[in-house]
């Protein structure tokens, strides 16, 4: 049973387009959501992080949405590049989990 | 700082052999978190070591196994393989000691085969 449901499964954008990915979770343990971008042969790269705490996070291009009430975060990529082409995972995880839960996963391709 | 570094990058084996996968974690990092990426099941939690303890596992048959040394450089070990066992296995390492310091930075990974 996944605990951290993504959508969508991949979209397609156009160069200086927005991406948006979302998430939505159950366990209202969680206390701790990142998101991370994986390249075809690499290791997943962590991207941006949030804490319940606060309900927006910017780094550069990126931008994370949380919604504590309705148990929902995005991911948010701004003047998306085809450099930005590649899977992203939400991922969730309470204090004491000692693991991440993640999404299943979107493939963002990006049209220049 | 050197990130994660897992050994080796690929492996082919055939069904019944074993297998020991390794990682060294970010220096100073003590947790080591060890996922299983498919294309059907996506990245699931197979177990996670703090100073050589488990402090959980996932959901995976008791032919996946790990253990992690003093140093915190960790193995894992799948025996009997199966073909369902072929995937890009990652190894995440961590400073998480207790409560909100749990970033997790991913190695390259190993890709085991099994034929």
């Amino acid at each position: 049973q996944q605990q951290v449901k993504q959508s969508p499964q991949s979209l397609i954008v156009q160069k200086g387009g927005i991406s948006i990915i979302n998430c939505a979770y159950e366990n209202t343990a969680f206390d701790y959501f990142p998101w991370y971008q994986q390249f075809p042969g690499k290791g997943p790269a962590l991207l941006i992080a949030i804490r319940p705490d606060v309900s927006e996070k910017k780094e550069g291009r990126f931008t994370i949405s949380f919604n504590k009430s309705a148990k929902q975060f995005s991911l948010h990529i701004m003047d998306s590049q085809p450099g930005d082409s590649a899977t992203y995972f939400c991922a969730a995880s309470g204090a004491n989990d000692y693991k991440l839960s993640f999404g299943a996963g979107t493939t963002v391709t990006v049209r220049a | 700082k050197a990130g994660v570094t897992q050994t080796p990058r690929y492996l082919i084996k055939t069904r019944g052999q074993q297998v020991t996968l390794s990682c060294s974690p970010i220096s100073g990092h003590r947790s080591v978190s060890w996922y299983q990426q498919t294309p059907g099941q996506g990245l699931q939690f197979l177990f996670e070591y703090f100073s050589e303890t488990q402090r959980n596992k996932g959901n995976f048959p008791g032919r996946f196994s790990g253990r992690q040394f003093s140093n915190s450089r960790s193995e894992m070990n799948v025996s009997t393989l199966e073909l369902g066992d072929s995937a890009l296995y990652l190894c995440a390492s961590s400073p998480w000691s207790s409560g909100a310091n749990n970033e997790q930075f991913f190695g390259p990974g190993t890709r085991l085969t099994v034929l």
